[in-house]
């Protein structure tokens, strides 16, 4: 597509919940990150993909989270047994594959959990 | 660990320049980006160095000093749409690492 897509724009979940969140990147480029942001602070690195395999997710806070990219493509964020302090912006980013390697970023997905 | 410090908040006059430092402690260094972002919205690209000096483009410029661990964006002729944070990131080896932000405030 023409941008990053992710979706939903907004869930709300209740404590304990399993929450999927997918992010579509732009057509070509291989790397995708997934970033965190609370509210005043900037992104927090979670998990990053080149193609298929996560080549590091040095960043993911606990074994609740979990990421695919099963096709090299499109990713899925997974959250288990979510926590109010869970709730944030998840961002998605995909990069150009010649330098400068800029990001491309989603518009993200509000998470709330109740 | 990485640690990049910005400004938490600054003010400025329309029609003024503005400049937004950014230090940066990190294991290695791949290149510097200054990204945009309104309030709700997603970051967007705004400027990138790898060697040291100056680049410019248009009303912003980025400036960058390895040796020190430094850099700055410049924003000239400012415009009330240009009320946003900025966010300074390191690219080290594939991983992005962002500071805080700085939230600038325009005002008439």
């Amino acid at each position: 597509g023409a941008g990053v897509s992710q979706t939903p724009s907004n869930k709300v979940t209740e404590k304990g919940k399993y929450v999927e969140l997918r992010c579509d990147p732009i057509s070509g480029h291989t790397a995708l990150y997934w970033y965190r942001q609370s509210l005043g602070q900037g992104p927090e690195f979670l998990i990053y993909f080149q193609g298929t395999g996560a080549a590091d997710d040095s960043g993911l806070p606990n074994d609740r989270f979990f990421a695919v990219r099963p096709e090299g493509s499109v990713s899925t964020l997974k959250i288990q047994r979510t926590e109010r302090g869970d709730s944030a912006v998840y961002l998605c980013a995909s990069s150009s594959p010649q330098p400068p390697e800029k990001l491309f970023f989603g518009s993200g997905t509000q998470l709330s959990v109740l | 660990g990485q640690n990049i410090d910005q400004p938490t908040e600054m003010t400025a006059t329309e029609g003024a320049i503005v400049q937004i430092n950014c230090t940066y402690q990190t294991s290695g260094f791949n290149g510097l980006f200054w990204y945009q972002q309104h309030a709700g919205e997603a970051p967007t690209f705004l400027s990138y160095n790898v060697l040291d000096g100056l680049e410019e483009k248009g009303r912003f410029s980025s400036f960058l000093s390895r040796s020190k661990g430094y850099s700055y964006l410049l924003l000239k002729e400012l415009q009330m749409k240009d009320s946003a944070s900025y966010l300074c990131a390191v690219l080290n080896f594939n991983k992005f690492y962002f500071g805080s932000g700085t939230k600038l405030n325009v005002k008439p």
